[in-house]
């Protein structure tokens, strides 16, 4: 059980476009979704809290209109990186919390390189 | 000073070694604390979850809470090399909506 999905698990794409990362708990329903950031060799980074039916609420120096996350539904949350620049190639996790849980259960990630 | 110390490593052990991991922290209100286990280019999966003080035993790994002390941690027996990895803790507080993460232990386990 609590299994999160993400896909795609890589994505390559040219500078000035948009990319739409999911994330879905499988197996369990989640009020709560947390997007991460993660670069070589450093440690989770994160983003923002989704809360199903809300606005996701950003940590200080993440870009709002630049990482539009949506959380439509207790199972699925996204995050758009739009007007994607190579500064923005990194490792995205999504992470989620079961109803009444504490923990977290993380996705596999998304592998994203602008060129 | 951050909220969750944790040595970055690198931490290199020969196979069959008893792995010892370790974090402190600095707020008494954490209730809830967690370890993770990730691979390079690979989300973090769940290893242990405690809740306030004592001990928890999962085959090879043992997660210790010494809310006292502010310390918390991970015992790994009989340490494998597809044990190499990095190790994070986390920590929540009752009623808190964010976990949060110590800078990851990187383990090597050398065959």
């Amino acid at each position: 059980g609590a299994v999160v999905s993400q896909h795609p698990s890589w994505v390559i794409c040219k500078s000035g476009t948009s990319v739409k990362i999911e994330c879905r708990s499988l197996d369990f329903q989640a009020t709560t979704m947390f997007w991460y950031r993660q670069f070589p060799k450093q440690s989770l980074m994160l983003m923002a809290t989704s809360n199903e039916g809300s606005k996701a609420t950003y940590e200080q120096g993440v870009e709002k209109d630049k990482f539009l996350i949506n959380h439509a539904s207790l199972t699925l949350s996204t995050l758009t990186v739009t007007s994607a620049h190579p500064e923005d190639s990194s490792f995205y996790i999504c992470s989620a919390n079961p109803q009444g849980g504490n923990e977290q259960f993380f996705g596999p990630g998304t592998r994203l390189t602008v060129l | 000073q951050k909220e969750v110390e944790q040595d970055p490593g690198p931490l290199s052990v020969p196979e069959g070694a008893i792995v010892s991991l370790n974090c402190t922290y600095s707020n008494s209100a954490f209730q809830y604390f967690m370890w993770y286990r990730q691979y390079s280019r690979k989300g973090p999966e769940l290893l242990m979850y405690t809740y306030s003080s004592g001990n928890k035993e999962d085959g090879r790994f043992t997660a210790q809470v010494d809310k006292s002390s502010k310390y918390i941690s991970l015992f790994i027996r009989d340490s494998q090399p597809s044990d190499s990895a990095t190790y994070l803790c986390a920590m929540k507080r009752t009623g808190g909506f964010k976990t949060i993460f110590g800078a990851g232990t990187r383990l090597f386990v050398k065959a």
